[in-house]
């Protein structure tokens, strides 16, 4: 149990409304990432961060930001959500000494009508 | 360019069958490899890595990986499956932009 949790665990929201998802960890791990999955196409790099302030892009940024104000927290905000943003989004730590391993969160399943 | 290929999206396989899934990557150097497994609702679960030395890895719940350069392969194996590992599994490569990049997945089904 690498010790993240996410919240919320399910969304539902409306088409152009803001959102914030939450991961939440409790061991000083330095790395901290975003994933969408999606049927067909495995899971996808959204954000990452490498440091408290330190956040970088990755695949399928568009529509997405974050934020990382202290250690255990990591945020991802939809800041207008669209429909194609339906999707299951999966936080993930890197192991220490290890940023190459990582471990992931249970989850947050939203859903954009 | 880097990326994961999983040939097989749905495998159905019989309890007590043995199991391989198929996992071929492309990428210029040794790359580090990791098998994940997802059960219906639930987050990744790492089963094994590969990062160097010897070829076979084995990782929790029984199951094994072969790192075979030469076929550009990763395939995970169990000798024996148990209705309880059905499930969704991810192959996924750790490689120069210092990012995990996953495959698509393959479903498994075990049937009585």
């Amino acid at each position: 149990d690498a010790g993240i949790t996410q919240s919320p665990r399910h969304k539902v929201t409306e088409t152009g409304t803001p959102v914030t998802l939450r991961c939440h960890q409790t061991e000083n791990h330095r790395y901290m990432y975003w994933y969408r999955q999606d049927p067909g196409h495995g899971l996808r790099l959204i954000h990452y961060s490498y440091g408290v302030k330190d956040t970088d892009k990755g695949e399928v940024s568009d529509g997405y930001s974050v934020s990382r104000s202290k250690t255990e927290d990591f945020l991802l905000t939809l800041e207008s959500a669209t429909s194609s943003q339906t999707s299951v989004y999966f936080c993930a730590i890197n192991d220490f000494g290890d940023q190459e391993t990582q471990y992931f969160g249970p989850g947050t399943r939203l859903l954009v009508l | 360019a880097q990326s994961v290929t999983q040939p097989d999206i749905h495998i159905t396989v019989s309890e007590g069958a043995s199991l391989e899934l198929r996992c071929n990557y492309s990428y210029g150097a040794t790359p580090y490899l990791f098998w994940y497994v997802q059960s219906p609702g639930q987050g990744l679960q790492l089963l094994l890595k590969y990062f160097s030395g010897d070829t076979l890895v084995q990782g929790i719940k029984g199951f094994e990986a072969e790192f075979k350069r030469s076929q550009s392969s990763f395939n995970l194996r169990k000798p024996s499956v148990h209705w309880s590992d059905a499930a969704e599994y991810f192959c996924a490569l750790f490689g120069a932009t210092n990012k995990l990049i996953f495959g698509t997945g393959t479903l498994l089904a075990v049937q009585p």
